[in-house]
């Protein structure tokens, strides 16, 4: 089973600001199975990046997803006020589906 | 619209067993593949288990495996998780998520459902 490592657990930004969260596999894995979610309190995830770097509908371009191998990052570029949330990577690979254990983004 | 609605959860004792519910719509329920996703308090996502298309081939989570089990009702439109010999470390909030295969992403995702295993 491959291990989604992600850091750092608490990333403390301003708005306004850039935020660089990565995550890291235990073992390569295809960009094409590596997707990145949203989850504010009390929501269900949303889906913000699939295929390491395709936006999903409706996602503004302030988040952009890159890497390769065991190593992927998802960048919001200027935070905005909503954008305060944890992130969380995910895969997909051997027939499971496993998760990093999440990013908190707080105001600084 | 795509939407997911899940229910059945509550609050059972350890050994017991739930049935949960995802009554799905807005898309070909028939083709699609569906997971359980779930979260315990404060904690992070964990995958569980997810039914797979037409063909219907299921897969499991090892800390589910031999535990739970998934059915589904295509005239209902429903996916069911059965849990049985529930622990406490399987309290948690119960989220059934539209798996976009072949990349495999959740796309889509319902509400969740809260269970909670104690005596």
């Amino acid at each position: 089973e491959i291990v989604l490592a992600q850091s750092p657990g608490t990333l403390s930004v301003s708005p306004g600001e850039r935020a660089t969260l990565s995550c890291r596999a235990s073992q390569s894995l295809s960009s094409s199975f590596l997707a990145w979610y949203q989850q504010k309190p009390g929501q269900a995830p949303r889906l913000l990046v699939y295929s390491t770097s395709t936006r999903a509908t409706g996602i503004p371009d302030r988040f952009s997803g890159s890497g390769s191998g065991t190593d992927f990052t998802l960048t919001i570029s200027r935070l905005e006020p909503e954008d305060f949330a944890v992130y969380y990577c995910q895969q997909y690979g051997g027939l499971s589906w496993t998760f990093g254990q999440g990013t908190k983004v707080e105001i600084k | 619209e795509v939407q997911l609605l899940e229910s059945g959860g509550g609050l059972v004792q350890p050994g017991g067993s739930l049935r949960l519910s995802c009554e799905a719509s807005g898309f070909s329920f028939r083709d699609s593949v569906l997971a359980w996703v779930r979260q315990a308090p404060g904690k992070g996502l964990e995958w569980i288990a997810t039914f797979g298309g037409y063909g219907g081939s299921t897969f499991y989570a090892e800390s589910v495996k031999g535990r739970f089990s998934l059915s589904r009702d295509t005239s209902k439109n429903t996916l069911y998780l059965q849990m049985n010999s529930l622990r406490a470390e399987d309290s948690a909030i119960y989220f059934c998520a539209n798996s976009n295969p072949p990349l495999n992403y959740f796309d889509y995702w319902g509400q969740g459902t809260r269970v909670t295993v104690s005596s």
